[in-house]
């Protein structure tokens, strides 16, 4: 199974303040078509998941453009330019290279 | 619009057997290339999938829970029924299912509301 590692944790952050939460997972997610297989989903307090970014870089639809995702491999970023008080919850990457599926622990984003 | 709702029962003892159904709309499951997943999440804890099932009656199982895991889908209905057998109070959690975006990998870009479910004696 490929394991995915999140960090940090938990990461306080201001309101109207860059984020950043990593991923990477134990082996490479770049698929021989090019494209990294590696998903965002967000899960406010209280919600289903939501998708945010699929094959690493591209933003489902309705997902505000503050949110970005990058990287390539085995090491991921998703990035949030300006954080909104929308935007608290848990942040999860998850690999759909291979079944099993596998997520990352979460990294929960609270505003300061 | 495309909408999903997970149903079943909310108590059962160890040892049953859940049965869970996602009743859908906004799509149909003989469309090539779509699929419907179930993935559950203890109460506190990190996402987990279960099952995938595609069009064209591919499956395929979480290794972790192969043996106690069947999907089935039924075209006419609209609905995926996803059963877990031989249940320990550890099976309690939300259950969701979720509409596969049909570009790419298995990214889901609806889920269902979840349905808790607790195992106990």
């Amino acid at each position: 199974d490929i394991v995915m590692t999140q960090s940090p944790l938990s990461l306080p952050v201001t309101h109207g303040e860059p984020a950043s939460i990593s991923c990477r997972s134990s082996q490479s997610l770049l698929n021989t078509n090019g494209h990294n297989y590696l998903d965002w989903y967000l899960q406010k307090p209280g919600q289903s998941p939501q998708l945010l970014i699929y094959l690493g870089s591209n933003r489902a639809s309705g997902v505000p453009d503050r949110f970005s995702g990058s990287g390539s491999g085995t090491d991921f970023t998703l990035k949030i330019s300006r954080v909104e008080a929308e935007d608290v919850g848990v942040y999860y990457c998850m690999q759909t290279l291979q079944t099993p599926l596998t997520f990352g622990g979460g990294t929960r984003v609270e505003i300061k | 619009q495309i909408t999903l709702k997970e149903s079943g029962p909310t108590l059962l003892k160890p040892t049953q057997t859940l049965t869970l159904t996602c009743t859908f709309s906004g799509f149909s499951l003989t469309t090539s290339g779509v699929g419907v997943g179930w993935f559950r999440q203890p109460p506190g804890k990190a996402l987990e999938w279960l099952a995938l099932i595609f069009w064209d009656d591919d499956s395929r199982y979480s290794p972790s829970l192969k043996n106690r895991l069947t999907i089935t889908k039924d075209t006419s209905k609209n609905q995926v029924v996803l059963t877990v057998t031989n249940l320990d109070p550890v099976d309690t959690a939300t259950y969701y299912c979720a509409h596969r975006l049909q570009i790419g990998g298995s990214s889901f870009d609806y889920w269902g509301q979840g349905a808790r479910v607790t195992v106990s004696s």
